[in-house]
């Protein structure tokens, strides 16, 4: 079954440290991948979006995500996490256009001072 | 911007009540989703319509069904709420045929006492 595993449920990263959050997909022709984040109490915002061309792209707020088909990933990275990232993350694959979305289990993120 | 209105922010409804979520999106999107949000299983799909009065079943269709009559507007029904379907409830849309425009309900969060 098509599926999305996120491995780490919750990270805790300090204020200017770098973040790494990990994505799996299995495996897929032509994924189209999503990163998504809510804050408390909010919806899901999108931070940035895979279709293809360059393998790494750029989001908003400061992150990017690199798509690694040998690995069957798309990790999502920021180098310098600020207290207003801490929130939590889900990745998201589609295998055909306008399909449904199937999400991971999310990781929350939380920033120390 | 699109723009997809859930009726309700917060609900609570009794035990073996009958329960409807509504979903409205003014785009003329062909495609409507719903979605249950719970902590550590991130998002899954209950139930999915590609048009009007169409409908498939998600990863977990059980104890739900759906409405679509009108393009616009897709509806959840709990036919007996259970208190295991206390949860956040996403509803979402997209264009046939594009991955680009999936966008997202605020949810509502649907507790069953």
């Amino acid at each position: 079954a098509q599926s999305v595993t996120q491995p780490d449920i919750h990270i805790t990263v300090s204020e200017g440290a770098s973040l790494e959050l990990r994505c799996n997909y299995s495996y897929g022709a032509t994924p189209y991948l999503f990163w998504y984040v809510q804050s408390p109490g909010q919806g899901l915002q999108l931070l940035l979006k895979y279709f293809s061309g360059d393998t790494l792209v750029q989001g908003i707020k400061g992150f990017e995500a690199e798509f690694k088909r040998s690995q069957s990933s798309f990790n999502l990275r920021k180098p310098s996490v600020h207290w207003s990232d801490a929130a939590e993350y889900f990745c998201a694959v589609v295998y055909n256009q306008g399909g449904k979305l199937i999400f991971g289990q999310g990781t929350e993120l939380s920033v120390k001072p | 911007d699109v723009k997809v209105t859930q009726s309700s922010r917060y609900l609570v409804k009794r035990t073996g009540e009958k329960v409807f979520l509504e979903c409205v999106q003014d785009m003329d999107h062909e495609n409507m989703f719903w979605y249950r949000q719970d902590p550590g299983l991130g998002l899954r799909l209950i139930y999915f319509s590609y048009d009007v009065k169409m409908k498939e079943k998600g990863d977990i269709p059980e104890g739900y069904s759906v409405s679509r009559e009108k393009k616009e507007r897709f509806s959840l029904i709990l036919e007996s709420a259970s208190t295991n379907q206390t949860s956040m409830y996403l509803c979402a849309s997209s264009l046939e045929g594009t991955v680009r425009s999936y966008t997202f309900g605020s949810g509502t969060r649907l507790t069953v006492v």
